[in-house]
């Protein structure tokens, strides 16, 4: 069974880090992309950050472009985001998703990241 | 401003059919060939029950269906149940390992 489970999210003040993982099991990690997607209290979905299935192509948002960073681990078969330069406008639900082709077949179930002082 | 446009909310009653619009205004989009869509309950991990415009994975009822024509792509529901109110995206591939949402489109089921 495919899973992917987020873990990292915390209460973080304006102008901090944090860095998210997302642990997958289930299938050959190094077979797929993988991405982060967030949703804002009260808002929708937005891509942000992914990864193909080697790390050597990622991309981002404008929103978190030069600020966030996506990275994999194939050795602990996880995803991860670090993020920098947080502002309020960051709190949400963060969630990794599996790529396939150009969709995203499997989602964990996310994790809070709260930015406030 | 965002890439792919959907109306905020649509409603049905329970045994209808409904059509969710998703129209691409960006060359931000590049491929619409790509258009996947979403299923979100709060609280629970998004679904994915469409892909590449109208194919659905399995698992997915097929009460579900995608399709397009020129430059908007629909998702259509029928035979309403209560468990299907939810939020409803769009998404398409954007170029360069970058993706696009629409804005999300609230189904009620009346």
């Amino acid at each position: 069974e495919v899973q992917l489970v987020e873990s990292g999210g915390s209460v973080v003040r304006p102008g901090g880090s944090l860095r998210l993982s997302c642990t997958a099991s289930g299938f050959t990690f190094d077979d797929y992309g993988l991405t982060w997607v967030r949703q804002p209290p009260g808002g929708g979905l937005e891509w942000i950050s992914g990864t193909n299935w080697d790390g050597r192509r990622t991309g981002y948002a404008d929103s978190v472009r030069g600020r966030f960073t996506v990275y994999r681990d194939s050795a602990r078969n996880a995803l991860f985001l670090q993020m920098n330069s947080l502002r309020a406008e960051d709190t949400a639900v963060y969630y990794c998703a599996r790529v396939y082709q150009r969709f995203f077949n499997y989602w964990g179930q996310g994790t809070l990241v709260t930015v406030s002082s | 401003h965002s890439a792919l446009t959907q109306p905020r909310s649509v409603s049905g009653s329970p045994g209808q059919s409904v059509t969710i619009s998703c129209t691409v205004t960006s060359s931000e989009v590049e491929s619409r060939n790509s258009v996947s869509w979403y299923q979100h309950h709060p609280g629970k991990a998004p679904k994915l029950l469409i892909f590449d415009i109208n194919k659905r994975p399995s698992g997915v009822s097929d009460r579900f269906s995608g399709s397009m024509s020129g430059n908007t792509a629909s998702l259509t529901i029928s035979g309403l149940q209560a468990d299907d109110e939810a939020e409803y995206y769009c998404c398409s591939y954007g170029g360069r390992y970058t993706w696009v949402f629409g804005g999300g489109a609230m189904l009620t089921v009346l």
